[in-house]
This record gives structure tokens, C-alpha cells and sequence, in this order.
């Protein structure tokens, strides 16, 4: 049983380049997010989704955007990236709205 | 929006008892949980507690929830240098019936041999 699975684990990008980081589950869960972290900040939420077709922005969304096309996937785009996205990024799931999450092993990103 | 604070770094040594502190500011959650985030890795769900518990036991491990204060700890009985981690306190907050995590800044436990 994978659960979260985050891909790439590694991604080095000039400034103003665009990528996508994927993240699937295989629990059926209905909810997934994405998060940033960042040293002495905790994780920050970007987008999440509340289901399949769904997106809602979280507390620092600029800069960034998702889609949940299936439900197993959900896809964060950087469309130009800047250094002040360089961060780990971590994928995040859960069944029910207020259900334990579980996480993927994070996508190191730079921006140079 | 809500804030969940934590202290940064806490330092031990090996079969000491370490306590990890957490303020929240949601009295509404029903929930309240600690995740632990090893070197390179995402985080994984430690333990939790009902919001109607005032303590809760789970082998070294052993929560506290005082929700007149909305102080919630976390004591780890005879740290291990296994134990060396973030731990990451977090509430649920309800946003108009969408629930979503806010987690804590992340506290540095360093086991010392």
C-alpha cells in the first residue's frame, strides 16, 4: 500500500521556469492539500481540494495553482517560478474532512 | 485566521523525559494532534486527543490538554535518539464547514547520547 506518493523528490529551476509536482493517493481519500515548509514557519497550506473537480485556495496561494482532474491525483503548478518558492513541499490526504492526514515524503525545490 | 505556537527547539538527553509545549487559539476543535517529521520525510501522525479528554497515555507517550488555557503538551518518557524529530502540534479549524489542519512552527527535539 503506497498511500502518498510525491513526485519528483528533487527539482533545481531557473527563475521564471514552470513545473508541475504530483502527488497521488491510492486510500480513496477525498481530501488532499498541499503545503509548504519552511524553516521556523511551520507548514503553510496552499491550495486543497475537497474533491474530485474541486480546488479552493489556502493561506498563500500567489504564485501557485492545482487541479484535481482524478481523484487519486492532485497537481501543483508553478507556472514562473521565483526563488522565494524555493521550499519542501508536501502533499497531504485524508477520508473525511476532519480525519488524520496522511503525508507524502515531500518534493525539495529550488529556484535559482 | 488561527495560530498554533510552538517552541523552536527543545534539547534532552537520552533517557531524560522531554515535554513539548503547543498553544492553540480554536477552542471549537474536536481534535487536537501531534505529528512527527524524521529527517527527510513527511510527517506522520504520533498521537491525538478528544477536545472532551484532559490527558491522554500511549506507552512513552502521554498528552496533556488543558483547554481553559488551550495548552496542549506532549511528554516523551525515556527519550531515545530514535525520538530526535519535529514534532508538529495541530488543531482543525471549522472555516464556514470546510475543516483544514493548522499546524504548529515545529518544535526540534535533539536526544543527546
Amino acid at each position: 500500500n503506497a498511500g502518498v506518493t510525491q513526485t519528483p523528490k528533487f527539482r533545481v529551476l531557473k527563475t521564471g521556469q514552470s513545473m508541475t509536482l504530483l502527488c497521488a493517493q491510492d486510500m480513496n481519500h477525498e481530501y488532499m492539500y498541499w503545503y509548504r515548509q519552511d524553516p521556523g514557519m511551520g507548514l503553510r497550506l496552499i491550495h486543497y481540494s475537497v474533491g474530485e473537480g474541486t480546488t479552493a485556495k489556502g493561506e498563500v496561494p500567489d504564485g501557485y495553482n492545482v487541479s484535481r482532474l482524478k481523484k487519486q491525483n492532485f497537481l501543483l503548478g508553478l507556472e514562473s517560478a521565483a526563488p522565494s518558492q524555493t521550499s519542501v513541499y508536501f502533499c497531504a490526504s485524508n477520508k473525511g474532512a476532519a480525519d488524520i492526514q496522511y503525508f507524502g515524503a515531500g518534493t525539495r525545490l529550488s529556484v535559482l | 485566521g488561527e495560530d498554533v505556537e510552538q517552541s523552536l527547539f527543545l534539547s534532552v538527553r537520552e533517557g531524560d523525559s522531554s515535554v513539548i509545549n503547543c498553544t492553540y487559539t480554536d477552542s471549537s476543535s474536536t481534535y487536537l494532534y501531534w505529528y512527527k517529521q524524521e529527517p527527510g520525510a513527511g510527517l506522520q501522525l504520533l498521537t491525538y486527543i478528544f477536545s472532551n479528554m484532559d490527558m491522554k497515555q500511549d506507552q512513552r507517550l502521554t498528552v496533556l490538554l488543558n483547554k481553559k488555557d488551550k495548552h496542549l503538551s506532549l511528554r516523551i518518557a525515556d527519550t531515545q535518539t530514535g525520538d530526535s524529530a519535529i514534532y508538529f502540534c495541530a488543531e482543525i479549524e471549522d472555516a464556514s464547514g470546510t475543516y483544514k489542519y493548522i499546524f504548529g512552527t515545529g518544535t526540534r527535539l535533539k536526544v543527546l547520547a
